[in-house]
């Protein structure tokens, strides 16, 4: 059965400080990873998709990193905001529509 | 264009009480899902949806129902709530495709069993 774990659970960082987000899977043979936001009583966003054959994508600030092999993601935030504290999830996809496997989530808190 | 909109944001059912969650996407979307969020665990999917007239079983479905009259909605059924259904209940939806295209997401429903 799929895992997907983030760490850290919650991260408090200084305004414009450069901050690496964490996502690792425990089965690599994944179709693609993506990256949402979720604000406090809010749906989640779409952030990021990487496909299985891609390294990473880039958008503005963001940019994520897919390594199958070790079963890790990276999401990489520049120069961070106030704006960007949310919760970040990943989700992988391992199959069908049905087999996407969410993790439980980063709070990122930017300090202004 | 609203997007994904559920009804309601918010409701406390006591315990055998039965309600309907409403999904709705105006973006003509195939596919649509129904997820639910707990503390300390990832979203997990109760119930999909690939078309009009089909569903199918997720991760969780056990005391959930759902329907797809019509495509552009997705309804989700507590026949008689209990406790353990209190969570955070998310609709999405997407286009089909060989791979995961992007799941747009509902703004949620609470929902308080006591």
């Amino acid at each position: 059965k799929q895992e997907v774990t983030q760490i850290p659970a919650a991260l408090s960082v200084p305004e414009g400080e450069n901050l690496v987000l964490n996502c690792s899977f425990t089965d690599s043979a994944i179709y693609n990873l993506q990256w949402f936001r979720q604000d406090p009583g809010k749906g989640l966003t779409s952030l990021l998709l990487i496909q299985s054959s891609q390294r990473e994508q880039t958008s503005g600030r963001l940019n994520a990193s897919l390594d199958k092999s070790s079963g890790r993601s990276t999401l990489y935030i520049a120069a961070s905001q106030p704006g960007d504290s949310a919760t970040y999830l990943c989700a992988v996809q391992a199959g069908g529509y049905q087999k996407v496997t969410f993790g439980t989530g980063t709070k990122l808190q930017v300090i202004p | 264009n609203a997007g994904v909109t559920q009804t309601p944001k918010f409701r406390v059912l006591k315990t055998g009480q039965s309600m309907t969650l409403l999904c709705a996407q105006d973006m003509n979307h195939e596919y649509m899902y129904w997820y639910r969020q707990d503390p300390g665990m990832g979203l997990r999917l109760i119930h999909y949806s690939v078309g009009e007239g089909t569903t199918a079983k997720g991760e969780v479905p056990d005391g959930y129902n759902v329907s797809r009259l019509k495509k552009q909605n997705f309804l989700l059924g507590l026949e008689s709530a209990a406790p353990s259904q209190t969570s955070v209940y998310f609709c999405a939806s997407s286009t089909p495709g060989l791979q995961m295209e992007t799941q747009y997401f509902g703004p949620g429903t609470r929902l308080l069993v006591l």
